[in-house]
């Protein structure tokens, strides 16, 4: 069966520090990954998603960055986070293809004070 | 530009009766849709989903109506469980994408 990770749990960080959010798929090859945030009192997000390893679209401008260093591994990344970074970050997965339900991970709760 | 749209952003109901969950959609090219629960400090699960080619699709306490005509989508839930307090999203996919659009979600409060 196909189970998604998410570390940390989470996370609080000063204003200005770098970022570094993992997310790794088991059980399954070739899945397209997704990163989503959901802020305080608004919805979820959909900040990248990749296709395929190298592949990352990035949905919104900001100053959060996406790579897919293997077939099952995403990483979110901030070289200098923003108070406005603060939320919650959700990974998920989906078959590749269209109408596929997606799996979501655990979550990181970030904090940027 | 809002594509999904989940006007009520809380919704309470008593525990018994039937949950309605409404869901708007701009975008005509959108096709299969489903909603998705989350409980706090977790990832949202599938619930139910829908294809344009049906307007009704039934799981146990959970059907969801597709009004193509009308872009609009509901959930509902009957009985209402305690359990079934969560935030849902409504989401769609467009028959081009590799990614579903979310709606910003409901709080649904289920009172006992």
């Amino acid at each position: 069966s196909q189970t998604i990770h998410q570390w940390p749990a989470t996370l609080v960080q000063p204003v200005g520090s770098p970022l570094s959010l993992e997310c790794t798929v088991e059980g399954t090859s070739n899945p397209n990954l997704y990163w989503y945030r959901q802020a305080a009192g608004r919805g979820l997000q959909l900040l990248f998603y990749s296709v395929g390893i190298g592949q990352i679209s990035s949905e919104v401008p900001q100053n959060l960055s996406a790579s897919r260093p293997q077939d099952r591994q995403f990483i979110l990344s901030s070289k200098k986070l923003l108070l406005s970074d603060s939320g919650f970050y959700l990974c998920a997965w989906s078959t590749s293809g269209i109408y596929n339900e997606q799996f979501f991970g655990p979550g990181t709760r970030l904090t940027v004070l | 530009d809002q594509q999904v749209k989940q006007n009520s952003p809380s919704l309470s109901v008593q525990e018994g009766r039937i949950s309605i969950l409404n869901c708007d959609y701009t975008n005509s090219m959108f096709d299969y849709f489903l909603w998705y629960k989350k409980y706090p400090a977790e990832g949202p699960t599938f619930l139910i989903s829908i294809s344009s080619i049906k307007d009704k699709n039934e799981d146990g306490r959970f059907t969801v109506f597709l009004n193509k005509s009308a872009k609009h989508l509901s959930l509902h839930i009957v009985p209402s469980q305690p359990g079934d307090s969560a935030v849902y999203f409504c989401a769609a996919w467009g028959n081009r994408d590799d990614k579903i659009i979310f709606g910003k979600g409901t709080r649904l409060h289920i009172l006992p």
